[in-house]
């Protein structure tokens, strides 16, 4: 059984610029979850997709968005990158059964914008 | 808006002392709660879930937490730490009747010496 994977590992970006994040889903899950983890904090949720449909969202801007794929693999997209948006960005996946399910985190990408 | 309240940010122990880490959530709804572990250099990870049932859930490598709901907390215990358990703890809570997304509390660093 795979776990949940996340490319890159590590990213540097300029204010302004577009950035791409990328995650795997565990094998047989079709529930992704992104969360913002910064620095000193508890990871922040961002948004969570099922069956390639936008299923929740956090108090997020619209420069956050994000895709699911049929594989149940997905991306986070940030447009217009702000200096506060470093931080370690979290994929999680799960199974559909409801909210008791386990969530099951990859690594990270941790994102540094200058 | 539910919120979750860690009220130790570092936690220092010797090996063989016992740990309890607080938690406190704010929602007036049922919910699910969480804890979960980041050891150095590694993802999250589960400990323990509690969805229904006996108020006092057993995890992984001895920890359990009990849930009291008159008092809106779920705390971590341990009778006996060891070094490996340095780690950071997060508890979370999502609710029962809505989508999945998890809230986080702030962590707690919790530093064993042997």
């Amino acid at each position: 059984e795979t776990g949940v994977t996340q490319s890159p590992t590590h990213l540097i970006k300029t204010r302004g610029q577009q950035v791409t994040l990328r995650c795997s889903s565990q094998s047989g899950h079709n529930t992704v979850s992104w969360y913002q983890q910064a620095l000193g904090q508890g990871p922040q949720f961002i948004f969570q997709y099922y069956r390639e449909e936008e299923n929740g969202r956090g108090n997020f801007p619209p420069r956050f968005s994000g895709l699911q794929f049929p594989n149940y693999s997905s991306e986070l997209n940030v447009n217009a990158l702000e200096l506060d948006d470093s931080a370690l960005y979290l994929c999680a996946s799960s199974s559909a059964g409801g909210p008791g399910e386990t969530q099951y985190f990859g690594p990270g990408t941790r994102l540094l914008v200058l | 808006a539910q919120s979750v309240s860690q009220h130790n940010h570092h936690v220092i122990l010797s090996e063989a002392a016992s740990l309890e880490l607080g938690c406190n959530y704010s929602y007036g709804g049922t919910v699910n709660l969480f804890w979960y572990v980041q050891y150095p250099g590694q993802h999250l990870q589960l400990l323990l879930k509690y969805f229904s049932g006996d108020p006092l859930v057993k995890g992984i490598k001895g920890f359990e937490a009990e849930f009291i709901k008159s008092k809106f907390s779920f705390n971590l215990r341990k009778p006996s730490v060891q070094w490996s358990d340095t780690a950071e703890y997060f508890c979370a809570v999502n609710a029962a009747d809505g989508g999945t997304a998890l809230i986080f509390g702030k962590g707690t660093t919790l530093s064993v010496s042997s």
